[in-house]
Formats: structure tokens, C-alpha cells, sequence
């Protein structure tokens, strides 16, 4: 159990446009979700925290605009990069929290964004 | 949350038991430490949690010091694929705080 994925898995876009990547929780319910994003040879930075029915909460630095949050359901959320330029080419990962307070966090196999 | 200090790199024979240690002094009453693992362009990998006292399931055993200063996770018999980046963090249990903060990490090679 706790099975997360995410569609794509890799992406190649123009610069300019948008990218959507979906996060689903395939074998629960998340009332919470994770947005981070990962640089080549750095660890993973939490960009947002996502609630079901709420907006998301965006860590200091991150562009609310530009790093649309979608979660519309317990077991969707998405994550729209909107004109994607070079420098969002990353590796953005998700996660959700399966219950609430001491439960665990799974986390997806990841989405790789390359903006040409 | 409570910052996490942990090795940059080791080695491990395959077949030996990995100790992969982290210092957590700062780490409050009520906070969980977690461990994570991430395989090359993968998502992170949940390995186990605890609290206070030692924990064990089907991947590791996780020891944590009677003062809650320290932790090991114990890989009992490694193998190549346990090669990764494994990450040390400590969370608060509170609801609506549930965020995780990745650190460096310890880069774990497993050597044949």
C-alpha cells in the first residue's frame, strides 16, 4: 500500500509555455500534498504544501504565480509550472501524507522538466 | 524542526550490516525522527520512524539514544541496491506541520 504516482515522468517543453504534472495517491486518501522540486547533485527543497479543498501554502521564495497548485480531490493534485523558462528545468517530486500529525509521507517517482 | 547532521559518505561491504548514524541534539519532546532513501532519479524511499524507542520492520532497525540526541539506522544485510542518498529528518507530529526538511543526506555505497 501507499503507492504514489505521477504523470509524466519526464517532460520536454519550450520555453514560454506550460506544463501541468499531476500527483495521484493511488491506494489512499491525502488530505495533504507535497510539492518539492531537486537540482542536480542538491537535495530536495519543499516548494509548497498542498490542502485538499484549500489554497496552497508556498515556501518563501517560490513564485505562487508562476507554480500553480491544484487539489481538488483527496487522492489529485497538480502542479502547473506556467511559462516554464531554462531555469525551472528540475526534477519535481510530490509526496502525500496519508492521515494527519505522526503519519508518513510517500512520496511519487518523480517528474523531470526540461525547458529548452 | 530540529536540524540533522549526518556523514556525507560511506562505504559498505555487500553483505555487512550498514550504520548509517545522524545527530539531532536540538530535537524536540514530541518529534519523530524519519528516514528516507533516494536511489539515483527516483522519489525518496520510506524506510522507518520511531520516537523514542527502537524500532525494526522488513528494511532497517532504527536505534535511537535514551537522551533522543543520536540515531542509527541499521541496514542489516546490504546489498547493491541499497546504494542511495539516505536522509535523516526530523518532524514535528503536529497537525498541519507535517513538512519534511531534507538535509544533505549520507551517501551510502555498497561495495561488491
Amino acid at each position: 500500500g501507499a503507492v504514489v504516482s505521477q504523470h509524466p515522468s519526464w517532460v520536454i517543453c519550450k520555453s514560454g509555455t506550460s506544463v501541468k504534472i499531476e500527483c495521484r495517491s493511488l491506494d489512499f486518501q491525502a488530505t495533504t500534498m507535497f510539492w518539492y522540486r531537486q537540482f542536480p547533485k542538491q537535495s530536495l527543497m519543499l516548494m509548497a504544501t498542498s490542502n485538499e479543498g484549500s489554497k496552497a501554502t508556498y515556501e518563501q521564495g517560490v513564485e505562487k504565480d508562476k507554480f500553480l497548485i491544484n487539489h481538488a480531490s483527496l487522492t489529485l493534485s497538480t502542479l502547473t509550472v506556467t511559462s516554464a523558462h531554462p531555469e525551472d528545468s528540475s526534477f519535481y517530486i510530490c509526496s502525500a501524507l496519508r492521515g494527519a500529525g505522526t503519519d508518513t509521507q510517500y512520496f511519487g517517482p518523480g517528474t523531470r522538466l526540461t525547458v529548452l | 524542526d530540529a536540524k540533522t547532521t549526518q556523514p556525507p559518505s560511506m562505504d559498505c561491504a555487500e553483505g555487512r550490516a550498514a550504520n548509517l548514524p545522524c545527530n539531532h541534539s536540538t530535537i524536540s519532546g514530541n518529534e519523530y525522527v524519519y528516514w528516507y532513501r533516494q536511489i539515483h532519479s527516483q522519489g525518496p524511499q520510506y524506510i522507518i520512524h520511531g520516537l523514542k524507542n527502537n524500532e525494526t520492520n522488513e528494511m532497517a532497525s532504527l536505534i535511537i539514544t535514551e537522551d533522543r540526541k543520536s540515531s542509527t539506522l541499521i541496514l542489516p544485510h546490504a546489498t547493491l541496491r541499497d546504494t542511495a542518498v539516505y536522509y535523516c529528518i526530523v518532524r514535528s507530529p503536529n497537525f498541519g506541520n507535517e513538512k519534511l526538511t531534507f538535509g544533505t543526506g549520507t551517501r551510502l555505497t555498497i561495495i561488491p
